[in-house]
């Protein structure tokens, strides 16, 4: 595996579900990051993750819970969503938290 | 808050020239980023700018007026794989990037 990988790729979860989101980089990298992305809207950055210290919290709604146990991976623990909370899930990594972002290719949540 | 806008939508012919405008209204500047998406796959970096000026990197080539809080992009000799969303972003911090809605750039044949 190369570069940033996200699983799974799709999910559909019900309001009362509770599902994990993964990530991981292969680049060596010290930043992760989580973005929503939904249809027709700029990417919304949702947390940071900087040598696995958690530099940034954007406001995100508690159901959504991270988790960053080594610099490689990087989770995203999903409870009693809500339907608008469908969209694409991006995850992102960067050598450190000023460089380029490499991003993964997302796992599209439907939440029913 | 930050206001990054482009435009939605765009479609040009195999081929041709397109530019993609970006203006912006950040509460700080520490760079623009532009990046390709294509439909269900990863955002791809595709240049930066963080002085005035142009930068080219192929058929791709992106400027940037920080006085007039300005960006293009510029997609020369277009090419039905360059069909994508092409994203601006701007970093108003140490690492933050505001990104843009996004516009959707459809080549014909």
């Amino acid at each position: 595996e190369t570069g940033v990988t996200q699983t799974p790729r799709h999910l559909v979860m019900g309001m009362t579900n509770k599902k994990s989101l993964k990530c991981e980089q292969h680049l060596g990298h010290n930043a992760m990051y989580w973005y929503k992305q939904s249809a027709k809207k700029p990417l919304e950055l949702m947390f940071v993750y900087s040598l696995e210290e958690r530099v940034e919290n954007n406001s995100v709604p508690s159901r959504f819970s991270p988790e960053c146990p080594n610099s490689s991976h990087l989770f995203l623990h999903l409870h009693t969503l809500q339907p608008e909370d469908s969209a694409l899930y991006l995850c992102a990594s960067s050598q450190v938290l000023d460089n380029e972002q490499f991003f993964g290719p997302g796992t599209r949540l439907t939440v029913l | 808050g930050q206001n990054i806008d482009q435009p939605t939508e765009m479609t040009a012919t195999e081929g041709a020239i397109v530019q993609i405008n970006c203006t912006y209204q950040t509460s700080g500047f520490n760079g623009l980023f532009w990046y390709q998406q294509h439909a269900g796959e990863a955002p791809t970096f595709l240049s930066y700018n963080v002085l005035d000026g142009l930068e080219e990197k192929g058929r791709f080539s992106s400027f940037l007026s920080r006085s007039k809080g300005y960006s293009y992009l510029l997609l020369k000799e277009l090419q039905m794989k360059d069909s994508a969303s092409y994203l601006c972003a701007v970093r108003d911090g140490d690492y933050k990037l505001s990104f843009g809605a996004g516009t959707t750039v459809t080549v014909r044949a």
